[in-house]
Formats: C-alpha cells, sequence, structure tokens
C-alpha cells in the first residue's frame, strides 16, 4: 500500500543550523511528493513539491530532490531561522484513487535564536 | 484571490448539541477534503467529497455528517454522538491531477 514516514520530532536547532527533515515513502508506480508546512494555528500551506525521480522541489530556501532509489524526499535547508519554527508535513499523492494524498504524521521544529 | 474559507475560527459547544463548521472555496475545484486534527498530532480524513452530490467516509466518519450541494461548499456538522469533539478542524480542495491541496486556516472547535 501507500504509506509515507517522517522522522519524529521536534528537531529543536539553533538559528542558522542545517536543517534535514527525513522522509520516507512506499507506494504503487512513481508519485508526486510534496511538503506542507503548518505554522502553529493556521492551515498548512505548500512548501514544494516534485513530480518525477531526480526532481528537485525548492521554495524559501528550502529543497527536497525525489530519490526513487532510496524511495525519500528529506527536507533540508541550509540556514534556519526562528520564523521557520513549524510543523512540516510530508505527503505522497495516490495516483489510482483520485490523486488524494497520504500523510505523514508531521515533524515538529523548533529552532531557537 | 481565490481561496478556500473556513468559518468561524472559533466555536463553542455545549455538550449534546451539533454544531456546523462552514467550508467554502472560490477555487473551482472539484473535490473537497475535511480533516481533524489534535494537539500534536498529524492529519485524519473525515469525509471527503469528489464531485457535487456525492461524498464518502473518511478514517473516523463516525459522529460526524457532511453535504455537497454546490461545488463551492462543502459544511461540515459535528453531531453529538461525536465524544470528543474537541479538536482543530481543516478543509482543503484540489483540482483533478497532480497538484495537490489548498486548505482553509481551520476551526478549532471546543467543548464546554
Amino acid at each position: 500500500g501507500n504509506s509515507v514516514t517522517q522522522m519524529e520530532g521536534p528537531v529543536t536547532l539553533s538559528e542558522e543550523a542545517f536543517l534535514t527533515i527525513n522522509c520516507t515513502y512506499t507506494a504503487t508506480g512513481y508519485p508526486s511528493l510534496f511538503w506542507y508546512v503548518q505554522y502553529p494555528g493556521e492551515g498548512l500551506q505548500l512548501l514544494l513539491k516534485a513530480t518525477k525521480a531526480d526532481d528537485k522541489g525548492s521554495n524559501k530556501g528550502f529543497e527536497a530532490t525525489y530519490r526513487k532509489e532510496t524511495t525519500s524526499f528529506h527536507l533540508e535547508k541550509g540556514s534556519v531561522q526562528v520564523s521557520d519554527s513549524a510543523v512540516y508535513f510530508c505527503a505522497l499523492v495516490r495516483m489510482d484513487s483520485n490523486y488524494q494524498l497520504i500523510w505523514g504524521a508531521g515533524t515538529k521544529l523548533i529552532i531557537k535564536p | 484571490d481565490g481561496g478556500i474559507t473556513q468559518s468561524p475560527k472559533y466555536l463553542f459547544r455545549k455538550e449534546g448539541q451539533n454544531v456546523t463548521l462552514s467550508c467554502e472555496q472560490n477555487l473551482n475545484h472539484d473535490a473537497m477534503y475535511w480533516y481533524r486534527q489534535d494537539p500534536g498530532q498529524g492529519l485524519r480524513l473525515i469525509y471527503y467529497s469528489q464531485i457535487v452530490n456525492d461524498f464518502q467516509k473518511g478514517d473516523i466518519a463516525e459522529g460526524y455528517s457532511v453535504s455537497r450541494e454546490k461545488k463551492e461548499s462543502f459544511p461540515l456538522t459535528v453531531t453529538s454522538a461525536q465524544k470528543n469533539p474537541t479538536a482543530f478542524y481543516l478543509c482543503a480542495s484540489s483540482r483533478q491531477g497532480n497538484y495537490g491541496y489548498t486548505f482553509g486556516s481551520g476551526t478549532r472547535l471546543t467543548v464546554v
């Protein structure tokens, strides 16, 4: 079946540190992959996406590369800011079911000044 | 600007009451979804609808009901049968294809 596994949080870093949030998936076929971000008390916003193997999605300094060989889509940022503190969700689209999203459990990121 | 609007932002319910959460979108999206989020938890799917006048149960539909009479609207009713309704409720919509979802800003429901 389809599933997404994210690293457990919270992840706590100091400002300007390098960030990696791991995401691995199982899926039939070659789904598109997404990262969403949720700031406190708000809905989710699309952060970036990749639609095929070796694609790199990027936005606001965040990047993630679709790795078919390792079934991974890890989120990275070179230098985090306090304003990046949020919950990050990895998701894949079910190509066999009207493009519904399958969600990871979310990873809370805390950035300390 | 196109978007998806949830109202109210905060809602208080007494024990035994039904309440309805509003979700409206002007994105011309075919599909709409309702999720529940508990503190520190991920998203759990309550109901979804791919087209007008049709909807399907998600993973935790018990104690909830929906309608989809218009493409733009997908209200969620939390009934008295839902034993633990205090949570953050998120509505989302999507168009056909590989585009992901657009989310509303959520409704926080509290039982008092």
